[in-house]
């Protein structure tokens, strides 16, 4: 079935530098990507989500951006801070025209470890 | 502040015992969900709904069942709970003109 997968499965960096986190997809029908972050013992949260007619969407200190040619996501964190050290997924829903529910299919995640 | 709320944040049951895992939405979402997530193994989708009395199996559906009276309520059931089936519980909702899921704090059962 199709997938979404992640590159690298552990990220480290220092505190205040720029953390790149990847994914790849499958399914060349998706067209709603959404990131989330998952701290320790909590639920995900919902951090930024792209609709497949954009190729980049801001947030505050976030930043996804999506490259539907190779069917790639990524999600850039500004001036990392520990608080920022977490599990973060990607996730892709596709949404057939009427299809009255949407199912996300999930990455694996990548575990972001910010050093002091 | 919306939000999904798990009736439990931690459980411990026995092997056999039926175990009830409630997720309640205040967001009058449609859809609602219901995941296990495990170390290696991603979040995995049990069972979802897409609106009252409907369900639907996920990749995982054996050994647990669903109930959806209502619409704000949706319920994981394991029949007869296995050692396996010892993991993290998550629900989600989401509705039908976004499909961004909101996800509860998660359930984690241990099964002895």
């Amino acid at each position: 079935g199709e997938s979404v997968g992640l590159h690298l499965p552990t990220l480290s960096v220092q505190e205040g530098d720029n953390s790149i986190i990847n994914c790849a997809y499958s399914n060349s029908a998706s067209d709603y990507f959404i990131w989330y972050k998952q701290e320790s013992g909590k639920g995900p949260q919902f951090i930024i989500d792209i609709r497949s007619n954009m190729d980049k969407r801001q947030g505050q200190r976030v930043t996804v951006l999506l490259n539907k040619t190779v069917k790639h996501l990524s999600l850039q964190i500004a001036a990392t801070q520990p608080g920022d050290s977490a599990v973060y997924f990607c996730a892709e829903n596709t949404a057939a025209g009427g299809t009255s529910y949407g199912k996300l299919t999930f990455g694996q995640g990548t575990i972001l470890t910010v050093h002091p | 502040d919306v939000k999904v709320t798990q009736s439990s944040r931690y459980l411990v049951k026995r092997t056999g015992e039926k175990v009830f895992l409630e997720c309640v939405q205040d967001m009058d979402h449609e859809n609602m969900f219901w995941y296990r997530q495990d170390p290696g193994l991603g979040l995995r989708l049990i069972y979802f709904s897409y609106d009252v009395k409907m369900k639907e199996k996920g990749d995982i559906p054996e050994g647990y069942s669903v109930s959806r009276e209502k619409k704000e309520r949706f319920s994981l059931i394991l029949e007869s709970a296995s050692t396996n089936q010892t993991s993290m519980y998550l629900c989600a909702s989401s509705s039908y003109v976004a499909y961004g899921y909101t996800f509860g704090s998660g359930t984690r059962l241990t099964v002895v």
